[in-house]
């Protein structure tokens, strides 16, 4: 069972390069979910998706795009990366309404 | 605007002691209250959810979490940690009558030592 995986594992950019971390989810999971985890101030919802061809903003967005042509995959963007966008993101899925979340491991980025 | 605290950053407990993880909340509605463990270098697992009903919820390896409406807590426990139990553990809220997405704590790291 792979449920969601995210690629790549392990990223290091410059400063404005851009790159799109990807995530594809085998559960048929209509909400998609990108976060990003830094130190002490646990997960934070950058962008989300209720559907196909549907996103919104979390709680921050800034410097970041999103994409879902297809129902299993859900693409996070960095158009000109900075080094304030290091961290660890994670993509989660789920069904609507109160079921848990399921959560890839992880990718590491790193902005120089 | 919906929160959740974990008062504690690092717990430690003895193997085959009672641990304890809090969590407090806040919304304006209804919570749907849930507990994540994540261990290095892996994505979070869920471990069990208070949606509605009894306020003692029970989850995976042993961990069980009670709601107390009063004192907008959702502490999680189990009744003999293992060292196996150390991790990293989030609790997060959404209001269950509005769209509003998961909320999550900044975590509790549990070490269990023998």
């Amino acid at each position: 069972n792979a449920g969601v995986t995210q690629t790549p594992k392990f990223r290091v950019l410059k400063t404005g390069q851009s790159m799109t971390l990807l995530c594809a989810q085998d559960m048929n999971h209509e909400y998609m979910y990108w976060y990003r985890q830094d130190p002490g101030m646990g997960l934070r919802l950058i962008h989300y998706s209720v559907g196909e061809g549907t996103t919104a903003k979390g709680e921050v967005p800034d410097g970041y795009n999103v994409s879902r042509l297809k129902k299993q995959n859900f693409l996070l963007g960095l158009e000109s990366a900075a080094p304030s966008q290091t961290s660890v993101y994670f993509c989660a899925s789920s069904d609507q309404g109160a079921q848990p979340q399921h959560f890839g491991d992880g990718t590491r980025l790193s902005i120089l | 605007a919906q929160s959740v605290a974990q008062p504690e950053d690092q717990v430690n407990v003895a193997e085959g002691n009672p641990l304890t993880v809090k969590c407090t909340y806040s919304v304006s509605g209804n919570p749907y209250l849930f507990w994540y463990v994540q261990y290095p270098n892996r994505g979070l697992q869920f471990l069990l959810k208070y949606i509605t009903g009894d306020n003692l919820v029970k989850g995976s390896y042993g961990f069980e979490a009670e709601f107390n409406k009063s004192q907008t807590s959702f502490h999680l426990k189990k009744p003999s940690a293992l060292v196996s139990d150390s991790a990293l553990y989030f609790c997060a809220v959404r209001d269950a009558g509005t769209a509003s997405k998961l909320t999550f704590g900044t975590g509790t790291r549990l070490q269990v030592t023998l």
